[in-house]
C-alpha cells in the first residue's frame, strides 16, 4: 500500500526558532500534498494544499509567511514553522494522494507533535 | 455551504456491533472515505465508497446512498482496540476532501 513518511515524529523547540517538517511519499508520486493541524480533542484542520512546482494554496486564516511550504519534487513537501510561538504547539499531519488517481484515498504520515516552549 | 454530520460520541460493548452514521451535503460527489484515528496518531484509511451499496472488508463494512447523502460504517465483533475516532470525509467535485468532525467510539468491556 501507499506509504507516506513524515519526519520528525516529535520536536521541542524554543519560542522564536523555526522548525522544518518533511513529508515524503515513499512508493508513489504525489502532485498534491496536504498539511493539516490538529489540536487536542479537535478535528483535523486543513492548513494548506501543497502543489508540486507551484505555490501552495493556504486556507483562510493560515499565515503563509509563518507556515512556509515547499513542494520541490513529486515525493517531497516540507512545512516550516517560522518564529514558532507556544500557540503553534500542535499535531501537524501531512497527507498525499497518488498523482495518477483522482479519487484515490489520502494517505497520511504519522504526524509531528510540535511543542514550543 | 458544504457540510458533513456525524455523531460526536458513541459507546458500545466489546463483542457487539455498532453503526456510525454520516450525512453530507457537498458541491458534487466523487466518493466518501472513512478513516480511523487513535488518540495522538494520524488517521488511517478504512474504506472508500463511490457507488451505492455495501462494501465489506473483514469486521468493517461501509454503506453509501448517494440519493440520500448518507453513509454508515458498521463495525462487528467489537474489540477494545477499536476505541478510536472515526472520520467521514467526502471528495467534492473539485476533488477536495471535506471532513466531518469525527465520531469518538468508546468500547466498554
Amino acid at each position: 500500500g501507499a506509504v507516506v513518511s513524515q519526519h520528525p515524529s516529535w520536536v521541542i523547540c524554543k519560542s522564536g526558532t523555526s522548525v522544518k517538517i518533511e513529508c515524503r511519499s515513499l512508493d508513489f508520486q504525489a502532485t498534491t500534498m496536504f498539511w493539516y493541524r490538529q489540536f487536542p480533542k479537535q478535528s483535523l484542520m486543513l492548513m494548506a494544499t501543497s502543489n508540486e512546482g507551484s505555490k501552495a494554496t493556504y486556507e483562510q486564516g493560515v499565515e503563509k509567511d509563518k507556515f512556509l511550504i515547499n513542494h520541490a519534487s513529486l515525493t517531497l513537501s516540507t512545512l516550516t514553522v517560522t518564529s514558532a510561538h507556544p500557540e503553534d504547539s500542535s499535531f501537524y499531519i501531512c497527507s498525499a494522494r497518488r498523482a495518477d488517481r483522482g479519487a484515490s484515498p489520502l494517505h497520511f504520515g504519522n504526524g509531528t507533535r510540535l511543542t514550543v516552549t | 455551504g458544504q457540510n458533513i454530520d456525524q455523531p460526536t460520541e458513541m459507546t458500545a460493548t466489546e463483542g457487539a456491533i455498532v453503526q456510525i452514521n454520516c450525512t453530507y451535503q457537498t458541491s458534487g460527489f466523487n466518493g466518501l472515505f472513512w478513516y480511523q484515528q487513535h488518540a495522538g496518531e494520524a488517521p488511517t484509511f478504512l474504506s472508500y465508497n463511490v457507488l451505492d451499496g455495501l462494501e465489506e472488508k473483514g469486521r468493517f463494512s461501509s454503506f453509501l446512498s448517494r440519493s440520500k447523502g448518507y453513509s454508515y460504517l458498521l463495525l462487528k465483533e467489537l474489540q477494545m482496540k477499536d476505541s478510536a475516532s472515526y472520520l467521514c470525509a467526502v471528495l467534492d467535485s473539485n476533488y477536495q476532501l471535506i471532513w466531518g468532525a469525527g465520531t469518538k467510539l468508546i468500547i466498554k468491556p
